[in-house]
Order: C-alpha cells, then structure tokens, then sequence
C-alpha cells in the first residue's frame, strides 16, 4: 500500500527566514503529486503539481517554489519566509487512469512570527 | 473546466441520517468524484469514490445522479466523530497527469 510521509510534521519560523518543507512516497512509482496550503479556517488551495521527475506545474505561487528531485521526493521551499505563509501544508499522491483513491499525508503546521 | 459547488455548512444531531450534496455539472465522463472528510489539522482521510454506479461501504453510501452532474454523500447514524469537512472532489485524467478538482468543501456539525 502507498504510504506519504511528510517532514517536519510543524514548523515555528521568522519571517524572512528560508524553509523547506518535504514529502516522501512510499509503494508506487510515477505518481501525480500535488502540494496544498490551507490557512486557519480555510479552504485548501493547491500550489503545485508534478506529474514526473524535474517536472513541476505552478497552479498559485505565494511566493514558494516546488522541486521534485527523485519519482517519490516533492519538495516545497522559498528563501524568505512571509508572515502570509502560515498555515497548513499538505502533499498528495494520485494516478491518473487508475481505480484508487488519491491518498494525502498528514500536513505540516507552519507558524510564521 | 471541471468545477464541484458544496454548501458551505451543514448541521445535524447524533443518530440522523445526513446528505451532504455536491454539484459537478461540467464532469466528464471519465472523471472520478471522491468524497473525503478532513478534521482541523489532519489530512484528508478517503471516505468513498464511484464513477456512474451507487456504492456502499463501511462509512457511507454515495449517489450519483444519473447524468453524473451531481452526486450526494449520505451518512447513516451520525455521530459526534463525524462532524468534519468534507470534501467532493473530481479527478481529470488527461494525457499523464490527474488533477484534482476542490470545491470548498461543507463543514458538517454534529451536536448530542
């Protein structure tokens, strides 16, 4: 079974400050992988997707930058951290032309003071 | 472009039967619709998924109209564990990538 881990699970951070933030996919190859934010109360909005390695897709910037460097790695960063960068951050896995149900991990907290 | 509508909020109490609705009414054909529930600061977590056909399991039944532009998520018995968001989503399958298509999604609220 596919299994997504996500790195840090939270974050407290100054603004101005870079970050890096990092999900892993365990049990398939080729997948579609998508990073989400979410502020507080909020609904989920997607950033980036990836349909394959080095390939990465901006749907809304915010400022961030998405790279995927190996088929079950997709990293999201940027080099100076806005306070508007709080929320909630989710990766997600799915295949196109296939039965199973997209699978998301368990989010990142991101405080920014 | 493929786009879900949900009502932003929904009440209910412990033992009803809840329908939680959801229009697509530009789906394709090929287009999945998945339901899933997310609590705050939790991922989602998958609830069901069907393409044309009704399906059942564990935690709901999901109906999909016939003309697939709508489809309604119905929870028997709810309890308090139950209240969450809960999220209709539609997967386009184009070329080699699966988008994922959000509507806002209908914070259900269960009181005792």
């Amino acid at each position: 079974a596919q299994t997504i881990h996500q790195w840090p699970v939270a974050e407290i951070k100054a603004v101005g400050s870079p970050l890096s933030l990092g999900c892993t996919i365990k049990g398939k190859s080729s997948p579609n992988l998508y990073w989400y934010w979410q502020a507080t109360g909020g609904t989920l909005q997607q950033l980036f997707y990836s349909i394959t390695v080095g390939q990465v897709e901006s749907v809304v910037q915010l400022n961030l930058s998405a790279s995927r460097p190996k088929d079950d790695q997709f990293i999201l960063s940027t080099e100076k951290l806005l306070l508007s960068h709080s929320g909630f951050y989710l990766c997600a896995w799915s295949l196109a032309y296939n039965n199973q149900a997209p699978l998301f991990g368990e989010g990142t907290r991101l405080s920014v003071l | 472009d493929a786009k879900t509508t949900q009502p932003d909020s929904m009440e209910s109490t412990e033992g009803e039967t809840v329908h939680l609705p959801c229009s697509h009414a530009t789906i394709s054909g090929n287009e999945y619709i998945y339901w899933y529930r997310q609590v705050p600061l939790q991922g989602p977590e998958y609830v069901t998924h069907g393409l044309q056909q009704n399906t059942t399991n564990s935690m709901a039944f999901l109906a999909i109209a016939s003309d697939r532009k709508s489809s309604t998520l119905i929870l028997p018995h709810v309890s308090l564990r139950d209240a969450a968001v809960y999220h209709c989503i539609l997967r386009v399958d184009q070329g080699g990538s699966a988008k994922l298509i959000f509507g806002e999604g209908t914070k259900l609220t269960v009181s005792s």
